[in-house]
Parts: C-alpha cells; structure tokens; sequence
C-alpha cells in the first residue's frame, strides 16, 4: 500500500521568505507527527496530531512554525520568515498503533 | 523527561559477524521502545518494538532487541550481519503512561553501522 508522501522533496528559500511543506499520511492513521533531521540536532519533535484533538506544538522552536492538518488527513508545516537555522529535513510520519511510518523527507536549505 | 543515549557514533562490523548497536533510555513511566533505521536520502524505517511482554523482541531483516528493565538499555543486535546492513540507526523511547500507545518519540543521536566484506 502507499506509504507517507512529502512535498516537495527538496526546497531551496531565501532568508526571510514563507514556505510551506505538505505531508500525506497513510490512509486510516489517526495521528500525524512531524519531525526535523539536521545536523548536530538529531532528530526533533516539532508537532502531533491526533484525531479532532488539539494538536500538541511542544516541540515548535518559534511562532514562526506552524502546522494545520485539514480533514483528519494531509497536514501543511509552514515556516514563516524563514532563517539559515531552519535549515534542516523536515520528516513527517503517520500513525495507527504504537509505531510510526516516515515519509522521505524534505530537504529545506535557506541561503 | 524522557531521553535516549547511543553511545557510539559508529559501529564497524566485519560482514558475517554479530552486530550490536547499544540504547539506553529514561523515561519515569513505562519505556515504549523502538528501533529505525534509515538509508542514505531516504525517511526512517521502523524495525522493531517492545511496549510488553518477552523482553527479546524480533524485527525486519532479522534485527532482534532485548530489553533490560534493570540496565534500562534496549540494545540491537543481528547474529550474522550483512553489508546491506550498512545505515544510520535510531533508538527511540516514549512514556507510555502518557497519552496511550500514541505520542511523540525521543529519539537519540543515531549510530552508524558500517559493514565491510
């Protein structure tokens, strides 16, 4: 069956400009993660969905990060503002059980 | 609060040789643990879990992970390892008093795995 889907792939931005990152999940999985790769940080948590529950933004770095998940389904991660630091994979992952299925990636790099 | 250590940054294993990638953890509740693992551009693949039960849990690609709740450590091994084994590891816990079987994960730092012929 379909894995997580991420788009796009890879993005390349200049400093200070919105972008905005779509994750979509495996059919049926009722939470949805998202999570950032980057070196010398490992992997973060940044945000969770579960089913029409508040969503828990622990993990945001800065309000310039924020995430919908429209529909129970696809989510959107928008970075506003967008600063070298936000450099990073962003990794989306979904969820029925216990484990989460990851999608591939996008490959952020603000200049 | 919850954290994750993998002690070592790589992992050099000669190619039918056991292999064991060490994970300890600290969570106040009870450790749900999990290993992935992820090939060069590509996301995390899960292996393998243990929330209860036997404390030797069985994965893909023939991982295995023990639990020790007194060491509190859940480290992976593979008896006979393979060159296609060669990829970046992740431990990762989450309390599992907190939220049900779903929440985010604490990951460590991942290890790398080398495997030559």
């Amino acid at each position: 069956g379909a894995g997580v889907s991420q788009s796009p792939s890879n993005k390349v931005t200049e400093k200070g400009k919105d972008v905005e990152l779509r994750c979509d999940p495996i059919s049926g999985h009722t939470a949805l993660y998202w999570y950032r790769q980057s070196l010398g940080q490992g992997l973060e948590f940044l945000i969770y969905f579960q089913g029409n529950s508040a969503p828990d933004k622990s993990g945001l770095p800065s309000d310039r990060f924020s995430a919908e998940r429209t529909g129970g389904s696809v989510s959107t991660l928008t970075i506003q503002r967008t600063q070298q630091e936000d450099s990073a994979v962003y990794l989306c992952a979904s969820s029925l059980l216990s484990e989460q299925y990851f999608g591939p990636g996008t490959r952020l790099t603000v200049t | 609060a919850q954290s994750v250590a993998q002690p070592e940054d790589q992992v050099n294993v000669a190619e039918g040789n056991p292999l064991t990638v060490k994970c300890t953890y600290s969570v106040s509740g009870n450790p749900y643990l999990f290993w992935y693992v992820q090939y060069p551009n590509r996301g995390l693949q899960f292996l393998l879990k243990y929330i209860t039960g036997d404390n030797l849990v069985k994965g893909s690609y023939g991982f295995e992970a023990e639990f020790n709740k007194s060491q509190t450590s859940f480290h992976l091994k593979k008896p006979s390892a393979l060159v296609s084994d060669s990829a970046l590891y992740f431990c990762a816990v989450r309390d599992g008093n907190y939220g049900g079987s779903q929440g985010n994960l604490i990951f460590g730092k991942g290890t790398k795995l080398s495997v030559k012929p």
